[in-house]
């Protein structure tokens, strides 16, 4: 059974960066049949993708967010990475980590609050 | 960026009803890219349908999903107490994805 659980700081300062990681469990983030994505959810934006990396490095993200937003992945811890730099209060969200095929996402995992705050 | 549109906002139903739920893209979007999602209050969301039609792993037969270019429709046949909930599509084309707002299925 796939699992993915977030981790990193609840609270972030304004202009500061957010770090997630993502710990899968069940299967390699090293397989080259899936990619592996960050969405966030807030009430004002709803859920909103911030992007995708592929275990060769490969990195697809959201327009909006592209200068601010870079991925990583390490095979040998089997996890993989979001920082987000210059954050603000509109960066307030719950953050999710998600296996992707083809156009879907699936599993999830449990998602963290992170709130932007000083 | 495909914007996706999702009606009605809220839908107001009792358990054995049947639920059709609608998605609209501003833009053709193949079908092997269209899905649906099912989240609960406190919850991730969970894949219900994939490439528009077809049902995720534990997905119940009283889910489905039709449509294509730009119509989408997810139908529950008959709703269970379990499926109140908010239904969310998604569509992933030009390596971006976007997700449609929900529709809230609540209890009349």
């Amino acid at each position: 059974q796939v699992q993915l659980r977030e981790s990193g700081p609840g609270l972030v300062m304004p202009s500061q960066t957010l770090s997630l990681a993502c710990s899968v469990s069940g299967t390699t983030v090293s397989t080259g049949t899936y990619y592996w994505s960050w969405i966030r959810q807030s009430a004002g934006k709803g859920l909103e993708w911030i992007g995708r990396i592929y275990n060769g490095g490969d990195i697809d993200s959201n327009p909006s967010l592209r200068r601010r937003v870079t991925l990583s992945i390490d095979s040998s811890k089997n996890q993989f990475f979001l920082k987000l730099t210059s954050v603000t209060a509109a960066d307030t969200a719950v953050y999710y980590c998600t296996r992707g095929a083809l156009g879907w996402l699936d599993p999830w995992g449990q998602g963290t609050l992170v709130l932007v705050s000083s | 960026e495909i914007v996706l549109t999702q009606s009605p906002g809220t839908l107001s139903l009792s358990p054995g009803e049947r639920a059709t739920l609608s998605c609209r893209a501003s833009q053709y979007v193949p079908s092997r890219y269209l899905a649906w999602y099912q989240q609960k209050p406190g919850q991730a969301p969970r894949l219900l349908i994939f490439g528009a039609s077809n049902r995720a792993a534990g997905t119940p037969v009283r889910f489905s999903g039709d449509g294509s270019e730009t119509d989408f429709t997810l139908t529950i046949s008959r709703l269970e107490p379990e499926d109140f909930a908010v239904y969310y599509c998604q569509q992933y084309s030009s390596s971006v994805f976007t997700f449609g707002p929900g529709t809230k299925v609540q209890v009349k």
